[in-house]
């Protein structure tokens, strides 16, 4: 079975700059989670989808950051314009089939992003 | 607010030594994980478990659901499970909901043969 995919791997940019990841979850997921995992510390929750629908994005610093599921498949998420402290790992997660209580999710390999 | 706390933060061991590292939470959860990452940032489910005891080869994993506690082990440890080792706790009541889960900020493990 095919794992969470994400792209790229790792990403260098300028602060101000657009940054986009992209993430192809495992096949009949229903729900997709993004995290952002900074240096030293776990992996916060930034939006969770169900199929192309947001069902959590509280977390998710709206100013600057934004994140689709348009056909309730693929995802990405975007910076615009990225500042120093969004440096950190970008995490890809999905579970099938309805994200319900003991529903195990799978993580990607991640996407490292520095903000220089 | 739900507080994941592990301990210890760093831990060095030599091969062959017998590793435990623990989990506490403070709200009540519907499942626990703990989770191996290593260098490259990919992370990979060990166990998923909601109570009693787990083992798959040489990783062990309890929980005591009313002390709020887990602890995964490593028997006979090896070079090869050097990686930060994270447990996450899916609060109870998640239901149709958000249910993304709460981490704890990881156990930075390195086995020295």
């Amino acid at each position: 079975e095919a794992g969470v995919a994400q792209s790229p791997r790792y990403k260098i940019i300028e602060k101000r700059q657009s940054v986009a990841f992209w993430c192809n979850p495992i096949s009949g997921h229903a729900t997709l989670y993004w995290y952002q995992q900074i240096l030293g510390q776990g992996p916060k929750l930034l939006i969770q989808f169900q199929n192309n629908g947001v069902v959590d994005d509280s977390q998710l610093p709206k100013d600057r950051f934004s994140a689709e599921r348009l056909k309730g498949v693929d995802s990405t998420l975007k910076i615009q314009p990225a500042k120093l402290e969004d440096s950190a790992v970008y995490l890809c997660a999905s579970s099938f089939p309805w994200g319900g209580e003991n529903t195990e999710a799978f993580f990607g390999q991640g996407t490292r992003l520095t903000v220089v | 607010k739900n507080e994941v706390e592990q301990s210890p933060q760093n831990l060095t061991a030599q091969e062959g030594e017998f590793i435990t590292i623990n989990c506490s939470y403070s709200v009540g959860i519907s499942a626990l994980h703990w989770l191996q990452q290593h260098p490259g940032g990919g992370i990979v489910s060990l166990f998923m478990l909601s109570s009693g005891k787990k083992k798959h080869g040489r990783l062990i994993a309890t929980i005591n659901i009313q002390e709020k506690h887990s602890s995964l082990h490593i028997t006979a440890s090896h070079p090869r499970d050097s990686a930060v080792y994270i447990c996450a706790v899916r609060a109870r009541g998640g239901g149709g909901g958000a249910d993304g889960l709460t981490f704890g900020k990881g156990t930075h493990l390195i086995i020295q043969p």
